[in-house]
């Protein structure tokens, strides 16, 4: 199983507010989980990425939360800003699968002034 | 440094032409990806070229193929386009190694409108 499943579709967030994302996976062979940011009219960019030897990864407002036995990992976006308004997308890969990720279908975040 | 540069940013074909799409790599970045990324199949992987190797390959028909010329540049082509191919083609690069560890950077796209 390739697939990596991801909610909501769409989240609409107030300024200052809590945003998170939830993604799903089957694959264990999967070792690696990045998230990527994406603005209109711009390809997508890393955010932020984990490996499952850790539970969880911080860094500034956005943290992602890994849980391995449940085979999910989710994306937090603490006091939401405008400006992170994007669409989001998890991905997961192996540590020998090059370039290959796997991408769930994406978040469109929209976060209200 | 520059990003990754892909050109033209959009096109237009009809059914059954073929296309080529080109992807400039970060300088120093060896390895170059393919992703097509549309509204109902998100994004998905097409194909990884390093040292002018394809080194991995998704789930696409032989119609999708591609190269990575000696300076690491790579090119895609689509032959007989079907409408079906109209997406965003992402280009992406990254230092080397097999590991998906090794952060990819991704350029902006070419979007290809097939009629």
């Amino acid at each position: 199983q390739q697939q990596v499943k991801q909610s909501p579709q769409s989240l609409i967030v107030q300024k200052g507010g809590i945003s998170i994302i939830n993604c799903a996976y089957e694959n264990t062979a999967f070792d690696y989980f990045p998230w990527y940011q994406q603005f209109p009219g711009k390809g997508p960019a890393l955010l932020i990425a984990i490996r499952p030897d850790v539970s969880e990864k911080k860094e500034g407002r956005f943290t992602i939360s890994f849980n391995k036995s449940a085979k999910q990992f989710s994306l937090h976006i603490m006091d939401s800003q405008p400006g992170d308004s994007a669409t989001y997308f998890c991905a997961a890969g192996t540590e020998t699968s090059g370039s290959r990720l796997t991408f769930g279908e994406g978040t469109q975040l929209t976060v209200n002034p | 440094k520059a990003g990754v540069t892909q050109t033209p940013r959009y096109l237009i074909k009809t059914r059954g032409q073929q296309v080529t799409l080109s992807c400039s790599p970060i300088s120093g970045h060896r390895s170059v990806s393919w992703y097509q990324q549309t509204p109902g199949q998100g994004l998905q992987f097409l194909f990884e070229y390093f040292s002018e190797t394809q080194r991995n390959k998704g789930n696409f028909p032989g119609r999708f193929s591609g190269r990575q010329f000696s300076n690491s540049r790579s090119e895609m082509n689509v032959s007989t386009l079907e409408l079906g191919d109209s997406a965003l083609y992402l280009c992406a690069s990254r230092v080397a190694g097999t590991s998906s560890y090794n952060e990819q950077f991704f350029g902006p796209g070419t979007r290809l409108t097939v009629l």
